[in-house]
């Protein structure tokens, strides 16, 4: 499974847009990259999956370049409620994930 | 909207005690895991199961066990409670996955918070 590196922490100011990279060199061919932000006193929660180029939903932005060794995930316009703890994940199961240390986030008025 | 419940959210035992923690889904899910995360160390797998009966050991299963005897219910075991056991514990489903579309997102309970003194 895929090795990935996230900075450990973060600061933005509300009605920014935050983008949090993830460095994955040793990628494979099948593998997903995943996105998952977890609050305090909560379990984590799926934010986005891609494989490549850029994926969008409601929440937020994957940006995958054609390499694939890195993605960035992009939250537009965060507010106080998006300080959380940000989990990227690399890989391709029947269920086994793993998770870094994540990047913290945190979001001031 | 899938709902992952665990039995407590916060437990306080003593070493060497036998301890529960129980974890239920209503999704019908195939999948399920046990992590435990502490700080600086992120989550960390212990067991999964793809199926009734079914285990794996994760990254970190020394000292634990599990029971899956129903579809929906997976329970992890702490054969003989010690203090570096002390943690959060997270449970998580999912569906199984096959074939493209990428990884099916694992859903998770809100943590028991558990404690041996």
């Amino acid at each position: 499974l895929a090795k990935t590196t996230q900075p450990i922490s973060m600061d933005s100011y509300e009605g920014q847009e935050v983008n949090i990279t993830c460095s994955h060199n040793n990628i494979a061919t099948n593998d997903y990259i995943t996105w998952y932000q977890q609050f305090p006193s909560q379990g984590p929660r799926f934010i986005i999956q891609g494989y490549k180029t850029k994926v969008t939903n409601e929440v937020a932005s994957l940006f995958i370049p054609a390499d694939r060794k890195s993605s960035t995930l992009s939250l537009p316009r965060v507010s106080l409620s998006d300080t959380a703890v940000y989990y990227c994940l690399v890989g391709f199961f029947g269920g086994k994930l793993i998770f870094g240390q994540g990047t913290e986030l945190s979001v001031k008025p | 909207d899938v709902k992952v419940t665990q039995s407590s959210r916060y437990l306080v035992k003593r070493t060497g005690e036998k301890v529960f923690l129980e974890c239920v889904q209503d999704m019908d899910h195939e999948n399920m895991f046990w992590y435990r995360q502490d700080p600086g160390l992120g989550l960390r797998l212990i067991y999964f199961s793809y199926d009734v009966k079914m285990k794996e050991k994760g990254d970190i299963p020394e000292g634990y066990s599990v029971s899956r005897e129903k579809k929906e219910r997976f329970s992890l075991i702490l054969e003989s409670a010690s203090t570096n056991q002390t943690s959060m514990y997270l449970c998580a489903s999912s569906l199984w996955v096959t074939g493209e579309g990428g990884n099916q997102p694992q859903h998770f309970g809100d943590g028991t918070r558990l404690s041996i003194l």
